[in-house]
């Protein structure tokens, strides 16, 4: 069954440093989001991408982070200079479309430990 | 502020026994998850939701729509330990697109 993948499974970090999370959706889906899941929290959403565009984000998502499509298969969140709060598990996911009933597919997710 | 409350927040049962884990949600929305996430591991989708009275089962689990009250339930049926898992609901506000809100887990323990 095709899934969503995530690299590295686990990135620590120095805070102030640049971290690149990678994830590879769906090959056929054609929109992309990223979720973030502070320990014993709820699961948030930051961005949703298609298009080669941001679709929405929300106001977690602030000018340290961003997101890249490089090539046709990898799907990049860019933090480009961390915080300890920004420790947290990020969990990539994709949808084949947004309409009513798509399912998000999540990938295994990234744990960012920011020291 | 949108708001997607579930209760209990954690949950202990028996194997063999039942139990209702409710959703509540601040929202018009026209769809609603249902999640499942094991310690340490993604998030598997179990039951869309996508009309009022929807009902849909699988297994020992069945999940329920009723968004005039902007409730969901999701019913356990003789647990069993396999079961053990956090669950999370998720609506997506009709003027939204497609950005998911999650409610706060239930973590739920079935105990042999």
């Amino acid at each position: 069954e095709p899934e969503v993948t995530q690299t590295p499974s686990h990135q620590v970090t120095q805070m102030g440093q640049e971290v690149i999370l990678r994830c590879v959706p769906i090959s056929n889906h054609l929109y992309f989001y990223w979720y973030r899941q502070i320990l014993g929290q709820k699961v948030e959403f930051l961005v949703s991408f298609y298009n080669n565009e941001i679709s929405e984000k929300s106001e977690i998502f602030d000018d340290q982070f961003s997101v890249e499509r490089p090539d046709g298969s990898n799907f990049t969140l860019k933090i480009r200079s961390t915080k300890l709060e920004d420790s947290a598990m990020y969990f990539c996911a994709s949808s084949e479309g947004r309409g009513v009933g798509e399912k998000l597919f999540f990938g295994s997710g990234t744990q960012l430990s920011v020291l | 502020e949108l708001k997607v409350e579930q209760n209990p927040l954690f949950l202990s049962m028996q194997e063999g026994k039942n139990y209702t884990i409710y959703c509540n949600y601040s929202t018009t929305s026209d769809r609603l998850y249902w999640y499942r996430q094991d310690p340490g591991k993604s998030l598997e989708s179990l039951f869309v939701l996508l009309s009022n009275g929807a009902v849909k089962q699988e297994g020992r689990l069945m999940a329920s729509l009723d968004t005039k009250a902007r409730l969901s339930t999701l019913h356990i049926t003789a647990a069993v330990h396999d079961l053990s898992a956090t669950y999370f609901c998720a609506v997506v506000p009709i003027s939204a697109g497609n950005q998911f809100y999650f409610g706060t887990g239930t973590s739920l323990t079935v105990i042999p």
